[in-house]
């Protein structure tokens, strides 16, 4: 089974930087990777699929990369509605597990 | 516009059992598939299973396989999974997720609230 692993697992930050995440597999995942937020008490939403496509209503600053096992995303400048946790998935075949995830907080 | 609304979620002792439901609004349903995802508290995403948008197959996380079983009825625009056997860390909120146009997965999903179940004597 391929198995997801995102770092930093947490990422202090301040409003105006530049984030960036990354998500490895341990096997090619192609570019079948895609990227959610998820804010305290609510479900998670779409960001990226297809490791670079912004999903619906996604702001620009928000952009994704990568293909096979290495993929990243990146803020280009943070705002404060950013700050969540960032969970990646494989969506190549089944299982289609999620990455650990990357806390973003407010440094 | 597309609305997920999980219902069951309860309180239950290990080794018992509970049914899960998703109605769905604004989709043709029958044309979707649909999957399960969970989250135990504090704890990070796991992906649960998958139906196909006629019923005709279904995948499971091995952590479930033989002792969840994910359904439709598409008459009732409704998924359900059915959660046997259950034990301490099946506790978790239960999201029902929009998949695909007869597709497996979707470019822009769609999350139910998700409803909380406890395993717990």
């Amino acid at each position: 089974e391929v198995v997801l692993t995102q770092s930093p697992a947490t990422l202090s930050l301040s409003p105006g930087e530049r984030a960036s995440l990354t998500c490895r597999a341990s096997q090619s995942v192609s570019t079948y990777l895609v990227w959610h937020q998820q804010k305290p008490g609510q479900a998670p939403r779409l960001l990226i699929y297809d490791s670079s496509k912004r999903a619906t209503g996604i702001p620009a600053r928000f952009s994704g990369s990568g293909s096979g096992t290495e993929f990243t995303l990146t803020i280009s400048s943070l705002e404060p509605e950013d700050f969540a946790v960032y969970y990646c998935q494989r969506r190549n075949n089944w299982p289609y597990s999620f990455g650990p995830g990357t806390k973003l907080e407010i440094k | 516009q597309v609305q997920l609304v999980e219902s069951g979620g309860g309180v239950v002792q290990p080794g018992g059992s509970l049914r899960l439901t998703c109605a769905a609004s604004g989709l043709s349903f029958n044309m979707y598939g649909m999957h399960w995802v969970r989250q135990a508290p504090g704890k990070g995403l796991e992906w649960v299973a998958f139906i196909r948008y006629d019923g005709d197959n279904q995948n499971y996380a091995d952590f479930v396989r033989g002792r969840f079983t994910i359904s439709r009825d598409n008459s009732k625009s409704t998924v359900y999974l059915q959660l046997n056997s259950l034990r301490a860390d099946d506790t978790a909120v239960y999201y029902c997720v929009k998949g695909g146009y007869y597709d497996v997965w979707s470019h822009n999903d769609y999350w139910g609230q998700g409803t909380l179940v406890t395993v717990s004597s």
